[in-house]
């Protein structure tokens, strides 16, 4: 069972458009993160959010942590061709091990 | 931010040979590396931790005889594929941390491994 489940898995759009990415769990956590990858390059980090119902925002990314710690959103206003890239979330323990989500792989078409 | 470097950044080698990756990080001391596999379009798998100066601990599924780490500093980490098969043919990532509790990594550029 994968702890991290993100929705959707892939993701074409048109340049200009909007969208949001999920990711759930049925677990809480003290922290969630949220990368983005490019091919042949290693995740990015983009954001931590740590408070429950917390909202991030980093230019036209919006983050949000649920307020129960368990799920987390990504939005996207008027994406471009430049944010296509594989989203990930990421959790974490005391032990300072990651674990990913599934994925989103998101292609904005120009 | 810190740097983690990763090299080489890609390798292909022939069946039954065994491959080293390494993992440094060029301006801070690691307390913790991680390996991770990827496979075309699909998310990080989580193979081991690696602690300066004691054994790399495995998870559930990975084989530890054929994946072998070794963290020798606080900044540089290897991983070392074993008598390589093609089906070893991956995306390896590590990542380090270097602040307990806080779990912000930072991540190599990848290797791309191919056996062939």
């Amino acid at each position: 069972t994968q702890l991290l489940e993100q929705s959707p898995q892939f993701l074409s759009i048109q340049e200009g458009e909007n969208l949001t990415v999920y990711c759930n769990s049925s677990s809480v956590f003290s922290s969630l993160q949220w990368y983005r990858q490019e091919p042949g390059e290693g995740p990015v980090l983009l954001v931590t959010v740590v408070t429950g119902g917390e909202v991030k925002k980093l230019k036209r990314l919006t983050f949000q942590f649920g307020d129960a710690r368990k799920d987390s959103s990504l939005h996207i206003t008027a994406a471009q061709p430049g944010d296509t890239g594989l989203y990930l979330c990421a959790c974490g323990g005391a032990t300072n091990k990651l674990i990913f989500g599934t994925g989103t792989l998101l292609a904005v078409q120009p | 931010g810190a740097v983690v470097s990763q090299h080489p950044s890609r390798v292909i080698c022939k069946s039954g040979t065994s491959v080293k990756i390494e993992c440094r990080s060029l301006d801070f001391q690691a307390t913790t590396m991680f390996w991770y596999r990827q496979f075309p379009k699909q998310s990080l798998m989580l193979m081991a931790t690696s602690n300066e100066g004691s054994k790399a601990t495995y998870e559930q599924g990975v084989e530890k005889d054929k994946f072998l780490i070794n963290h020798a500093s606080l900044t540089l980490s290897t991983l070392t594929v074993t008598s390589a098969h093609p089906e070893d043919s991956s995306f390896y990532i590590c990542s380090a941390t270097f602040k307990q509790g806080v779990t912000e990594a930072f991540f190599g550029q990848g290797t791309r491994l191919t056996v062939v």
